[in-house]
């Protein structure tokens, strides 16, 4: 099984800030990695599919990139709604998701 | 409007079976696999299986192969996701999800509400 570790488990920042969450892949997994944000007591959502595609109607703050086994999910100007978990998902072989980043304002 | 609707709340007694479903709306339900997702108290997504409604092909994560059954009544626009004995570990909330594709990769872009199983002697 490819086991997907996201890193760091939490995170606090404020209004407008930068932020990234790193996820890695125990084995290369190309580009076939998908970003999740669920707010609390609501259904995911997906923001983000192949690494770096945004999904449509999601905010052009949140973007993705990396491939193999290293990806990042940057936001580039943090807002009160994005107070979060996120989570990444591998496709390449079944569809396994990381632990999850909370994020907090 | 793509829609995913799942059935309501359950709580059960250790020992009971249940079946919940989850009824595809708004597209080609035999076009796109359901996958199942497992959410316990405060914790993350666990991915537990996937069935093509089509065909009713399934594939199940290792960690759940076994512990429950997928299924689906295409007739019906439905997947289901049951236990034959529950224990209270498996309390948590349920989700299923449409997996659609990109290139040769796969996405879950739309989600159910969710049904949240409680099981408590």
């Amino acid at each position: 099984d490819i086991q997907m570790t996201q890193s760091p488990s939490s995170l606090s920042a404020s209004v407008g800030e930068r932020v990234t969450i790193s996820c890695r892949a125990s084995q290369t997994i190309n580009f076939f990695l998908n970003w999740y944000q669920q707010q609390p007591g609501k259904t995911p959502k997906l923001l983000i599919y192949g690494a770096s595609n945004l999904q449509s109607g999601v905010p052009s703050r949140f973007s993705g990139s990396g491939s193999g086994t290293d990806f990042t999910l940057t936001i580039s100007s943090l807002q009160p709604e994005d107070s979060a978990t996120y989570y990444c998902q591998q496709s390449f072989s079944a569809l396994t998701f990381g632990g999850g980043t909370r994020v907090e304002i | 409007e793509v829609q995913l609707a799942q059935s309501g709340a359950e709580v059960k007694k250790p020992g009971e079976s249940l079946k919940i479903s989850c009824k595809g709306s708004g597209y080609t339900f035999t076009h796109y696999w359901i996958g199942w997702v497992r959410q316990m108290p405060g914790k993350g997504l666990e991915w537990m299986g996937i069935i093509s409604p089509a065909d009713s092909d399934i594939r199940y994560s290792p960690s759940f192969q076994g512990q429950v059954t997928i299924s689906a009544d295409k007739s019906i626009n439905t997947a289901y996701l049951q236990w034959s004995s529950l224990k209270a570990s498996d309390t948590a909330m349920y989700y299923c999800a449409r997996r659609d594709y990109y290139d040769a990769g796969s996405k879950f872009d739309y989600w159910g509400h969710g049904t949240l199983v409680t099981v408590s002697s």
